[in-house]
């Protein structure tokens, strides 16, 4: 069964920096492409970052330069590094399984980050 | 990259179908055929119901299609159960390896 647990969020004060970690189980998140998407309270979904299974990374506007999304194949694990935080990256942070048609079919429960101004 | 647009809300009686649209711009829903949909629950993570416009993953029952014209993407749901009431979320390629979502529908089956 496939599975995605994040964990690493918190309260955090502005400029701070933070690591969220998504934990997979039941794949390889080194054969498969792996995305962050965020959810800010009360608002609609925001893609974050994309990495793929040749290490290429991708971000979105408002956040590249200050994040960074890598993966631990040993520890079968996705990470975000989050840095230079501000308040409007408050959100829960989900990670995701993208598929085809750049798409997402597994989603993890969301971690929370909160950054404080 | 600016959200697609689709309608704050949407309701349905029960058995009814409903439409809910998508609009994007000639850059990403008009110009891929890589519009994706999501259903979400309070407090839930977002679940994958439709991609590639109209293709349906396993599991999602056939009341649940979807359509492109134009920069226009819809997701229709016909036979509207109680359990259908959520937030929508439709999403499109943007190139460069992006995508966008859009702004969310909240559907309620009155």
């Amino acid at each position: 069964e496939v599975q995605l647990v994040e964990s690493g969020g918190g309260l955090i004060q502005s400029g701070g920096s933070l690591r969220l970690s998504c934990a997979a189980s039941g794949f390889s998140v080194s054969g498969n492409y792996m995305s962050w998407v965020r959810q800010a309270p009360g608002k609609g979904l925001e893609w974050v970052s994309v990495v793929y299974s040749d290490n290429r990374a991708y971000y979105a506007d408002s956040v590249r330069g200050r994040f960074t999304i890598s993966i631990d194949n040993s520890k079968n694990t996705l990470y975000l590094q989050m840095n230079s935080l501000r308040a409007e990256d408050t959100a829960m942070y989900f990670c995701a399984r993208e598929v085809v048609g750049y798409s997402f079919d597994y989603w993890g429960q969301g971690t929370l980050v909160s950054v404080s101004s | 990259q600016s959200a697609l647009t689709q309608p704050r809300s949407v309701s349905g009686s029960p058995g009814q179908s409903v439409t809910i649209s998508c609009t994007g711009t000639s850059s990403d829903v008009g110009r891929y055929n890589y519009v994706s949909w999501y259903q979400q629950h309070p407090g839930k993570a977002p679940k994958f119901i439709m991609y590639d416009v109209s293709k349906r993953p396993s599991g999602v029952p056939d009341r649940f299609s979807g359509s492109k014209s134009g920069n226009t993407a819809s997701l229709t749901i016909s036979g509207l159960q109680p359990e259908d009431e959520a937030e929508y979320y439709c999403c499109s390629y943007v190139g460069s390896y992006s995508v966008v979502f859009g702004g969310g529908t909240k559907l309620t089956v009155l």
